[in-house]
């Protein structure tokens, strides 16, 4: 099985901060790769997939890249609204995993 | 507007059944692959299961397999997942959701698009 290690775990940041998020697989996964967002009690929702494509109705501050092994995904200037849990998650091959998820808290 | 709702979580016994369904609207049912994932309390997310748009595919996580199955009604637009065996380990949020890409091929397939609201299934005795 394919691994997902999401680094950091917690990233305490302001308002208008430029905030990135790594997601390292443990083997390649070319560029499936999708990025989620989600809320306490709340269903995830899809922001970007294919590692850089972004969902539509999604902020353009939210961006995706990465390749192989080590993907990114980056909140140009951080809003009140995008403090939440992110998790990546590859469909490269059977079974699909997630990343173990990065909370992104108020400084 | 698209929207999933799940059913059928509770309360349910160790070694015990359950059966979760997921009804869908606003979309062609019949035309996407259906997924159905996990979320333990206070952990991260687990895919489970899913269903090619026609029902002639299905894969299952290890964790799961042998116990859960996974089948579609596209004339209910509607996706099930029978949870047999059921150990403390799979209490979880059990959400369903749609795969983002029709009949499976494209570079949305195997990511997933909209998902429901979830349902809880707590297994103890």
């Amino acid at each position: 099985d394919i691994q997902m290690t999401q680094s950091p775990s917690t990233l305490s940041a302001s308002v208008g901060d430029r905030v990135t998020i790594t997601c390292r697989a443990s083997q390649s996964i070319i560029t499936w790769l999708a990025w989620y967002q989600q809320k306490p009690g709340k269903a995830p929702k899809l922001l970007i997939y294919k590692a850089s494509s972004l969902e539509s109705g999604v902020p353009s501050r939210f961006s995706g890249s990465g390749s192989g092994t080590e993907f990114t995904l980056t909140i140009s200037s951080l809003q009140p609204d995008d403090f939440a849990t992110y998790y990546c998650q590859h469909y490269d091959s059977y079974p699909w995993t997630f990343g173990q998820g990065t909370k992104v808290e108020i400084k | 507007q698209v929207q999933l709702v799940e059913s059928g979580g509770g309360v349910v016994q160790p070694g015990r059944s359950l059966r979760l369904s997921c009804v869908a609207s606003g979309f062609t049912f019949s035309m996407y692959g259906m997924h159905w994932g996990r979320q333990a309390p206070g952990k991260g997310l687990e895919w489970v299961t899913d269903i090619s748009y026609d029902g002639t595919n299905k894969y299952y996580a290890d964790s799961v397999k042998g116990r859960f199955t996974i089948s579609r009604d596209n004339s209910k637009n509607t996706v099930f997942l029978q949870m047999n065996s059921l150990r403390g380990d799979d209490t979880a949020v059990y959400y369903c959701a749609k795969d983002g890409a029709d009949w499976g091929y494209g570079p949305r397939g195997g990511a997933f698009d909209i998902w429901g609201q979830g349902t809880m299934v707590t297994v103890s005795s």
